[in-house]
């Protein structure tokens, strides 16, 4: 009865691959995001999708490419994968997307590891 | 633009004792949302508290409370009764309410740890 659920936990592929993290939740929310994390533990936001709507996309390469084919989902797809894209990958979801009282519950997040 | 800081990149705390993480932050928002997360060493986020800028009374849950001091720009959190668990890093992370980037602006950390 996981929340926000991420898979795969860990990804470890090549430079130049093309991979694809998935994240699911089953809250009712009608918010997603997608936050990543770096090597000095920074939080960044990457996109953000209320009703499968873009509504935040930011200074990231469009080699990144998110999908939300409902509400529950949120996809990332990653292209030609760079040594930098190195990180931890945080999906979140919340409700009421003018209502920010309500806290944002995160996946466990994708360790992704660029050889 | 919203901006959080916490200067405090490591803390330590003795198990049973009180402490208190350092979060200032600063938004051009009229309202905004302040919350806490933890992440222990296993890597999720977990929430912990919120404050609303308007809220009149500090938010509380549990052992956690805010030390709001909205004139002051600050929003520190304050753990009683430490315990082993809750080693972890802490997290303080702003929302605008009601213009702007609605995602969460976090602050760089504070890795606490507990010492029995």
């Amino acid at each position: 009865d996981t929340a926000v659920s991420q898979t795969p936990k860990y990804l470890v592929t090549q430079m130049g691959n093309d991979k694809s993290i998935k994240c699911e939740q089953n809250l009712g929310h009608d918010t997603m995001y997608w936050y990543k994390q770096d090597s000095k533990k920074f939080l960044k936001i990457m996109f953000s999708y209320n009703n499968k709507e873009l509504i935040i996309n930011e200074t990231v390469p469009n080699r990144f490419s998110p999908k939300s084919p409902d509400k529950a989902h949120l996809n990332l797809h990653i292209n030609s994968l760079e040594l930098g894209d190195s990180a931890v990958y945080f999906c979140a979801s919340s409700q009421g997307y003018t209502y920010s009282n309500q806290p944002q519950h995160f996946g466990d997040g994708t360790r992704l590891s660029i050889l | 633009a919203q901006k959080i800081t916490q200067t405090q990149p490591g803390m330590f705390v003795q198990e049973k004792e009180a402490v208190t993480l350092d979060c200032t932050y600063d938004t051009s928002d009229p309202s905004y949302g302040l919350f806490w997360y933890k992440q222990p060493s296993s890597g999720e986020m977990i929430f912990l508290i919120y404050q609303g800028s308007y809220d009149q009374q500090n938010a509380t849950e549990g052992r956690y409370s805010l030390n709001f001091q909205k004139a002051r720009k600050s929003a520190n959190l304050v753990i009683s009764a430490s315990q082993l668990g809750d080693s972890a890093m802490y997290f303080c992370a702003t929302f605008p309410k009601d213009t702007g980037r609605r995602a969460l602006t976090f602050g760089s950390g504070t890795r606490l740890q507990v010492q029995p």
